[in-house]
């Protein structure tokens, strides 16, 4: 069956530009989460949605990250106005509840701000 | 202030010898523990998982050790493999929605 797909797979951009990136996750599956990997970090958690209830935002680091699912299936993360100390992996992973459930992850979205 | 620690940024093992890969939480709270292995470009997947209740969950080559008291967490794989050489993460869940991963254990098995 399908995993969860991110696109794109890498993304170059200028600094300041505005980026979207895109997240498919397994059918079915209620919770969907985004993540961030700096180099050397571990993932960092960014926002958080379930079903129809309102997204747990507090992850995002500053306004100008911002993330919609709609229709309770894909999902998009938006950075505004992109810094250098945005570059990093962007991991989707989804899962059918959210307690105590595996999480799946996509392959990951690579930005790197120049 | 990390809550999840795993203090070790690489690990080498020789083929056929155990690996040992550990990780450190600070909350006594934290009753979930999930470890993920990740491959280069690819996301992380899920290995095995243990809960509160439990001080060892084994699968096959990896077992999970839960130390409660020490708030301690182990992964061994015995005998380790070549195709094991990935970056492991632990993972706590306080029974939220919530993981915390730890920075990850870069796993090199030698042939």
């Amino acid at each position: 069956g399908a995993g969860v797909s991110q696109s794109p797979s890498n993304k170059v951009t200028e600094k300041g530009k505005d980026v979207e990136l895109r997240c498919d996750p397994i059918s079915g599956h209620t919770a969907l989460y985004w993540y961030r990997q700096s180099l050397g970090q571990g993932l960092e958690f960014l926002i958080y949605f379930q079903g129809n209830s309102a997204p747990d935002k507090s992850g995002l680091p500053s306004d100008r990250f911002s993330a919609e699912r709609t229709g309770g299936s894909v999902s998009t993360l938006t950075i505004q106005r992109t810094q250098q100390e945005d570059s990093a992996v962007y991991l989707c992973a989804s899962s059918w509840t959210s307690d105590h459930n595996e999480q799946f992850f996509g392959p990951g979205t690579r930005l790197t701000v120049l | 202030d990390q809550q999840v620690k795993q203090n070790s940024p690489s690990l080498s093992v020789q083929e056929g010898r155990i690996s040992i890969l550990n990780c450190d939480y600070t909350n006594s709270m934290f009753d979930y523990f999930l470890w993920y292995k990740k491959y280069p470009a690819e996301g992380p997947t899920f290995l095995i998982s243990i809960s509160s209740i439990k001080d060892k969950n084994e699968d096959g080559r990896f077992t999970v050790f839960l130390n409660k008291s020490a708030k301690h967490l182990s992964l061994h794989i015995v005998p380790s493999q070549p195709g094991d050489s990935a970056v492991y993460f632990c993972a706590v869940n306080s029974g939220t929605y919530k993981y915390i991963f730890g920075t990850g254990t870069r796993l090199k098995v030698l042939a």
